[in-house]
Parts: structure tokens; sequence; C-alpha cells
């Protein structure tokens, strides 16, 4: 089944040290989004990609970086992780961002990250 | 700017009892209308889409949408919840100007046995 993969599903990690979360799909989707969800919060886009071209969201902290190697995978870097950056990051795909057209976002299950 | 406000955070319910989840955007341009499912520790999952067309959506598991213009709504209904439907539901737009999903904060579905 064509799907989108997070790994790992938990992460855990230590005050200001870097992290890494991934992302890969096998819908060949163009475009690949990063949220942040924190607990009872709504998902916040962070950026995305769409092919190798990157859109960051105005209010996404310089701590978060993203890379596109390619079109399967998406990672999302944090440079020096904070006790308030401890969240869900969700990672979605969807075919094109074209705002005259509806793109259906499809999420992968989530990568929970804690900060200790 | 758009926005969505879902009017209720927690909805507890009676199994088999009807439930609604209510949702109401703001937006100066047309939008395109979800409503998603997150159940604990996993990502999003579509129940339904309004696009265009007739106003009344089913979605997956038995459940559906009305999409209201002149109210700016698109409560999700179900008439009769399991305990499996116990999670978090989230309404969202995507506007025809900027092609992203905006989320409401989320209402959180407690099916009682």
């Amino acid at each position: 089944d064509a799907m989108v993969i997070q790994n790992p599903r938990y992460q855990v990690t230590q005050f200001g040290k870097p992290v890494t979360l991934s992302c890969s799909q096998t819908l060949n989707h163009n475009v690949m989004y990063w949220y942040q969800q924190k607990s009872s919060q709504a998902p916040k886009l962070l950026f995305h990609y769409y092919d190798k071209d990157f859109n960051n969201e105005a209010d996404t902290p310089d701590n978060f970086q993203s890379r596109r190697p390619n079109t399967s995978f998406c990672f999302l870097d944090i440079r020096s992780p904070g006790l308030g950056d401890a969240a869900m990051y969700l990672c979605a795909t969807s075919r094109d961002d074209r705002p005259s057209s509806y793109n259906e976002q499809f999420f992968g299950p989530g990568t929970r990250l804690t900060v200790l | 700017a758009q926005s969505v406000t879902q009017l209720d955070s927690q909805v507890p319910v009676f199994e088999e009892a009807p439930v609604e989840l209510r949702c109401n955007y703001s937006s100066s341009v047309s939008v395109y209308l979800f409503w998603y499912v997150q159940y604990p520790n996993q990502g999003l999952q579509l129940l339904l889409k309004y696009l265009s067309g007739s106003t009344l959506v089913k979605g997956i598991n038995g459940f559906e949408a009305e999409f209201n213009k002149s109210q700016t709504s698109f409560h999700l209904r179900k008439p009769s919840v399991h305990i499996s439907d116990t999670a978090e539901y989230f309404c969202a737009v995507c506007s025809s100007n900027t092609g992203k999903l905006i989320f409401g904060q989320g209402t959180t579905l407690q099916v009682k046995p």
C-alpha cells in the first residue's frame, strides 16, 4: 500500500542535542509537509517542499531546518532542541500545492519527540 | 485570512447515542472543508471532505457532515457512536488562495459504555 512512513515513532533527546526526524513516502507526491503538534493543540505547519523548492512559514523558528534529498525522503532537523520543542511531529504529502486546486494531504503516523 | 472554530473542546456521549461535533469557519475566499480523526499517538486520518456539489458529505466509519454556506458551518454527525470512535477530531479548511490547511483546535469525543 502507498503510504507515508515516519521513523522513529518515538524519539528522546537531550536539551540542546541536535535531532533528526525522518519521513518517507511511496505515493510519489511532489509536496511534503512538516507539522508540529503540541499536546491538545492543532497541528501547526512548519514548512513544506514542492519538489526541491523549500517554503518556510514566517513564524517557524530558525532552530528548525529541513532537507529533501529526493522525492521519497524528507528530514526535519532540530538544531538545539529546547523543552518547548517537545511535541508530535507530523509529516504529510500531497500531489500538488497550487492554491487554486485542492490537493488532499496524506499524513504519516507521527514522531513523538521528548526533550529531557 | 481563514480561521476555524470548533465550538466544543470535549464531547462526552454514551455508546449508540447520536453525536454532533460543531465547526465554523471564516474566509473571504472559497474554501474546501475537511474533517480528520486522530487516535492516540497516531497521525491524522481523513474522515470526509467537501469540495463542491452536494452539501451533505458522507465519510468513513458512518460519519457525515453538512456544509452550510450561509452559516459558514461544517458540522460532523454520526447517528450511533461506538466505543472505538473515541478520538480527537479536527475540522480544517483549505483556502483557494493559499492552498494550506488551517486546523481548528480539535474536539475530543469520549464515548462511554
